[in-house]
């Protein structure tokens, strides 16, 4: 089947706009993870989903990050006002089981964002 | 704070033989450990998911360990290929959230 999809696979925008990153899961995983990847350097962890509820948003690195995710499928990562900071690849991953628990995530190819 | 130290860099070794990669853990007792392969240019791909209670785990030429004594687990590929060479990832969860290392680079040399 599918894997992880995620769109766009690249951006390129200019310091101070906002920019909406989509993930779509593998079919009937309940758990979602966003990640953020900049160059050379490991997964830094932003948030995940169980269903539609993110249980702690604190990964989140400022206020300028949103996420959401409806109808426990598609999920969409917001971030306003971009700062040249924020370039990198972001990373989406689903999970069939409860998240944090034991289960083998499956990634997406991410989004290599770049703000000019 | 919780932290997943993965404390080489890069490794790289000669064709045929035993890589052996190390994870170190920090300040909390993971009930796990996960190990993946990530390529350049593509997500991570899920390897082995050992248990806080398993000792060893394997899978075909690779084998994982858990030392809650040491706070570590050591992942190994034997009889190594320049096909195995890609960066490769701990990750166990803390809380409410995942904890990544930051990789290991292995070349295999033919």
């Amino acid at each position: 089947g599918a894997g992880v999809s995620q769109s766009p696979s690249n951006k390129v925008t200019e310091k101070g706009k906002d920019v909406e990153l989509r993930c779509d899961p593998i079919s009937g995983h309940t758990a979602l993870y966003w990640y953020r990847q900049s160059l050379g350097q490991g997964l830094e962890f932003l948030i995940y989903f169980q269903g539609n509820s993110a249980p702690d948003k604190s990964g989140l690195p400022s206020d300028r990050f949103s996420a959401e995710r409806t109808g426990g499928s598609v999920s969409t990562l917001t971030i306003q006002r971009t700062q040249q900071e924020d370039s990198a690849v972001y990373l989406c991953a689903s999970s069939l089981g409860l998240a944090v628990k034991y289960n083998e995530q499956f990634f997406g190819p991410g989004t290599r964002l770049t703000v000019l | 704070s919780q932290k997943i130290e993965q404390n080489s860099e890069a490794l790289n070794i000669q064709e045929g033989k035993t890589a052996t990669l190390t994870c170190n853990y920090t300040n909390y007792s993971p009930a796990y450990l996960q190990w993946y392969r990530q390529d350049p240019g593509r997500g991570p791909v899920f390897l082995l998911l050992i248990r806080e209670n398993e000792k060893e785990k394997r899978k075909e030429r690779l084998k994982v360990t858990f030392d809650t004594t040491l706070k570590q687990s050591l992942f190994h590929i034997t009889a190594s290929q320049p096909a195995d060479s890609a960066t490769y990832l701990c990750a166990s969860s803390s809380a409410s959230k995942i904890i990544f290392g930051s990789g290991t680079r292995l070349s295999i040399r033919p």
